[in-house]
């Protein structure tokens, strides 16, 4: 396996801009995974796939913020019309199965600054 | 709401000593897994160690090894003959086992250790 990878690792764009982080899964991972750090805080979950279906988003995921996964492998995240706020590390992380409790593998993250 | 506390926010100490950090967690359900995560400086999330609540056992990995005491919720996790690489955040979790992925992270704690 390769790992979770992602693109970019940073990111820096000015207020009201959009932008687009991309996630590349361990293949053959079913389920994955966004979620947002913050300096000095833990992960905060935002939404989650398996396969190609959008699952379940957490009610940090404003109207601002979409995910998609196409085809079931890679994901994106999209945020428009950024704010200071979302300035953070945004996590993607993958899982093998279908059900089941996995463990998540982690990729090295996107860091937002919105200046 | 299903929280994770992590009470030591710094820890330190010598090298090929022994450390323990902390965990301490809310649920209303019989079944769950938790997880201990390690953040290197500047570098991705990587697993460390998995207990799953049915399992009456201590999970164990190499130098790692958790202390699961399910009536008080408590998950810590002990690190033996502490290394210069261990230096990282060490993020303590938990999922449910029916439906719910997502992890729920804990604050995390700073671990140096000290050459």
């Amino acid at each position: 396996d390769t790992g979770v990878s992602q693109d970019p690792r940073h990111k820096i764009t000015k207020r009201g801009q959009n932008v687009t982080f991309r996630c590349d899964p361990i293949s053959e991972h079913n389920r994955l995974y966004w979620y947002r750090q913050t300096l000095g805080q833990g992960p905060e979950f935002l939404t989650y796939f398996q396969n190609e279906a959008q699952l379940e988003k957490s009610r940090l995921l404003s109207d601002r913020f979409s995910a998609e996964r196409p085809k079931g492998s890679f994901s994106t995240l999209e945020i428009q019309r950024t704010e200071q706020g979302d300035s953070a590390m945004y996590l993607c992380a993958s899982s093998p199965r279908d059900g089941g409790t996995d463990t998540q593998y982690f990729g090295p993250g996107t860091r937002l600054t919105v200046l | 709401a299903q929280t994770v506390t992590q009470s030591q926010p710094e820890m330190s100490v010598q090298e090929a000593e022994t450390v323990t950090l902390s965990c301490t967690y809310d649920t209303s359900e019989s079944n769950y897994y938790l997880f201990w995560y390690k953040q290197p400086p500047s570098r991705q999330m990587i697993l460390v160690i998995r207990q799953e609540a049915y399992k009456q056992q201590n999970a164990t990995e190499n130098r790692f090894s958790v202390n699961f005491q399910k009536a008080a919720k408590s998950f810590s996790l002990k690190i033996s003959d502490s290394q210069l690489g261990d230096t990282a955040m060490y993020f303590c979790a938990r999922i449910s086992n029916f439906g719910n992925e997502k992890l729920t992270f804990g604050t995390g704690t700073r671990l140096t250790i000290i050459p």
